[in-house]
């Protein structure tokens, strides 16, 4: 059963436009969130984090809003550039182990 | 940032060899390693958690002796993929988390893979 879900494997988005990836999670005892991002044969990169006590934080292009009432949180990303081609990760942790549980992912393709 | 070193990114090796793959952690202290494999478009599988100076825990239906790991210091952490198989082929990542992040939320740092291809 996938406790982190991923439902659009990908997503096209025009070069200056905003970028919104979803992600759902099913397990309550979820309380920290994270963004990756990964190139081909790399391994993934980063890219920011919640825990479950905000329901925003922002770095630079890149804000995560969490809704927990809905078990459901995004990734935004404005404004996109090509160089944000790649596959993004939603992945989540809980307390007790802080083991992550990873979506499937989606690919983003900023076209110029 | 931290930065988490994997090595070696490729090995093309006979069916039979072992192989062992090193990760280290260049600029933080790691007690907690992980392991993951990923196959063609399909997410990372977590294959097992790797403890400083303490055994893995290994991840349902992951074979121990067929994946054998050591996490000899807070720096370093080694798979060693023994008797490899044409189906142990795969994409492996490792990844660590500063000790800090037992308890205290930490993000995990990735290597950048190695592809294994066993003839």
């Amino acid at each position: 059963d996938q406790q982190v879900k991923q439902n659009s494997p990908s997503l096209s988005v025009q070069e200056g436009r905003i970028s919104i990836l979803n992600c759902d999670y099913t397990n309550s005892m979820f309380d920290y969130f994270l963004w990756y991002k990964k190139y081909p044969a790399e391994g993934p990169t980063f890219l920011i984090s919640i825990s479950s006590i905000k329901d925003k934080n922002e770095d630079g292009r890149f804000t995560v809003f969490l809704n927990k009432s809905a078990k459901h949180l995004s990734l935004h990303i404005v404004p996109s550039q090509p160089g944000d081609s790649a596959v993004y990760f939603c992945a989540a942790s809980a307390r007790y182990n802080r083991k992550l549980i990873w979506g499937l992912g989606t690919s983003l393709a900023v076209n110029p | 940032g931290a930065v988490v070193s994997q090595h070696p990114s490729r090995v093309i090796c006979k069916s039979g060899t072992s192989v062992k793959i090193e990760c280290r952690s260049l600029d933080f202290q790691a007690t907690t390693m992980f392991w993951y494999r990923q196959f063609p478009k399909q997410s990372l599988m977590l294959m097992a958690t790797s403890n400083e100076g303490s055994k893995a825990t290994y991840e349902q239906g992951v074979e121990k002796d067929k994946f054998l790991i050591n996490h000899a210091s807070l720096t370093l952490s080694t798979l060693t993929v023994t008797s490899a198989h044409p189906e142990d082929s795969s994409f492996y990542i490792c990844s660590a988390r500063d000790s800090e992040g037992t308890t205290i939320a930490q993000p995990q740092h990735f290597g950048d893979g190695t592809r294994l291809s066993i003839l």
